[in-house]
């Protein structure tokens, strides 16, 4: 069955440090990989995703992430934190075929120290 | 509308006590999903509609929870004889085939 793996529950980092947010995937073929951001109180956000082509992605608010195919992985990166980077990310996956649903992470709680 | 809306924003209810939240969501999506998020916990699946197609109920944590999409638009979860652990977050989203999920607000449900 797919799932998707974000190994770290909490993450610290100072203001202006870099940050990296792990994802590992199981899935049978290469799927549609998506992190969305959720601020306290606030619904879910897309900060970007992938679906083919180039594997470093550009997203909103100065994150990026890369698609590593012999990894499994999708890690979100941003050079540097802002105080308003705190939040809590998701890493999804969909099927790159109709009918099937998406599947999310547990989620990463960021929080900046500053 | 511009986005996914859920209502009610906010519900108290007597343990016991059915509940009903609604999505509207993004006009022309195909697949709309519910989610259950609980304090402190992650996205936990519930329920997935696809088009014409029978929905996804693997995420149902019990027979008290239902769902239902009418019209391949406006989708209701109903929630039968609530307990105290039934109190949570339900998000609702929808997405365009295979593309990305928007999510609206959601509802928060609280049994008392």
């Amino acid at each position: 069955a797919q799932s998707v793996t974000q190994p770290d529950i909490h993450i610290t980092v100072s203001e202006g440090a870099s940050l990296e947010l792990r994802c590992n995937y199981s899935y049978g073929a290469t799927p549609y990989l998506f992190w969305y951001v959720q601020s306290p109180g606030q619904g879910l956000q897309l900060l970007l995703k992938y679906f083919s082509g180039d594997t470093l992605v550009q997203g909103i608010k100065g994150f990026e992430a890369e698609f590593k195919r012999s990894q499994s992985s999708f890690n979100l990166r941003k050079p540097s934190v802002h105080w308003s980077d705190a939040a809590e990310y998701f890493c999804a996956v969909g099927p790159p075929s109709y009918g099937n649903k998406l599947v999310f992470g547990a989620g990463t709680i960021l929080r900046v120290k500053s | 509308g511009a986005g996914v809306s859920q209502s009610p924003s906010n519900k108290v209810t007597e343990k016991g006590k059915d509940v009903e939240l609604r999505c509207d969501p993004i006009s022309g999506h195909t697949a709309l999903y519910w989610y259950r998020q609980s304090l402190g916990q992650g996205l936990e699946f519930l329920i997935y509609f696809q088009g014409n197609s029978a929905p996804d109920k693997s995420g149902l944590p019990s027979d008290r929870f239902s769902a239902e999409r009418t019209g391949g638009s406006v989708s209701t979860l109903t929630i039968q004889r609530t307990q105290q652990e039934d109190s949570a977050v339900y998000l609702c989203a929808s997405s365009l085939a295979l593309l990305e999920a928007f999510f609206g607000q959601g509802t928060r449900l609280t049994v008392v």
